[in-house]
């Protein structure tokens, strides 16, 4: 049974900060990997997907890596800012579109 | 264009009442699904529909039932609900069934007291 665990759960950090978040999965047999964003009271929004045959996917000052092999993800955020602050959840898609996701990382920037 | 609308937003029930969460997408999807997310846990898929007039269970099916008589409408019902349902309800949508295209709620939050 697939299993995605993100770490570290909740991280804080100050302004301006470079910082990495985790996501690891059990089975690498996988069709996409998907990071969201979930502020309190709404919805998940898409960040960056990257599909099984890419190594990466950057959007703006995120940068999201995967490496099947050893089941493992980064979402790679730079030069932090306090709208950053959001739980970041990451997700798997394994064939036959079955969809995992990962307990998430709360992130907090301080100004 | 509202996208994926949830309705309630809160609320809170006692032990063995019943109620229905209702999810509408104005966007023509076919594929619509029910999530809860618990602290601590990733998101559980209960229920699923492929179309209107069909449903299948997900992960964590048992406690609930679904309905989707009309294409846009999603219904989740809570027949006898237990302290155990207190979680944050997600509907999402989408018009293929991969993880690329789907859209989400913002969500209700449900306590049983």
């Amino acid at each position: 049974k697939q299993e995605v665990t993100q770490i570290p759960a909740a991280l804080s950090v100050p302004e301006g900060e470079n910082l990495v978040l985790n996501c690891s999965f059990t089975d690498s047999a996988i069709y996409n990997l998907q990071w969201f964003r979930q502020d309190p009271g709404k919805g998940l929004t898409s960040l960056l997907l990257i599909q099984s045959s890419q190594r990466e996917q950057t959007s703006g000052r995120l940068n999201a890596s995967l490496d099947k092999s050893s089941g493992r993800s980064t979402l790679y955020i730079a030069a932090s800012q306090p709208g950053d602050s959001a739980t970041y959840l990451c997700a798997v898609e394994e064939y036959g579109n079955k969809l995992v996701f990962g307990a998430g990382t709360i992130l907090r920037v301080k100004s | 264009n509202a996208g994926v609308t949830q309705t309630p937003k809160f609320r809170v029930l006692k032990t063995g009442q019943s109620m229905t969460l209702l999810c509408a997408q104005d966007m023509n999807h076919e594929y619509m699904y029910w999530y809860r997310q618990d602290p601590g846990m990733g998101l559980r898929l209960i229920h699923y529909s492929v179309g209107e007039g069909t449903t299948a269970k997900g992960e964590v099916p048992d406690g609930y039932n679904v309905s989707r008589l009309k294409k846009q409408n999603f219904l989740l019902g809570l027949e006898s609900a237990a302290p155990s349902q207190t979680s944050v309800y997600f509907c999402a949508s989408s018009q293929e069934p991969t993880i690329e295209k789907l859209f989400f709620g913002s969500g209700t939050q449900l306590s049983v007291l």
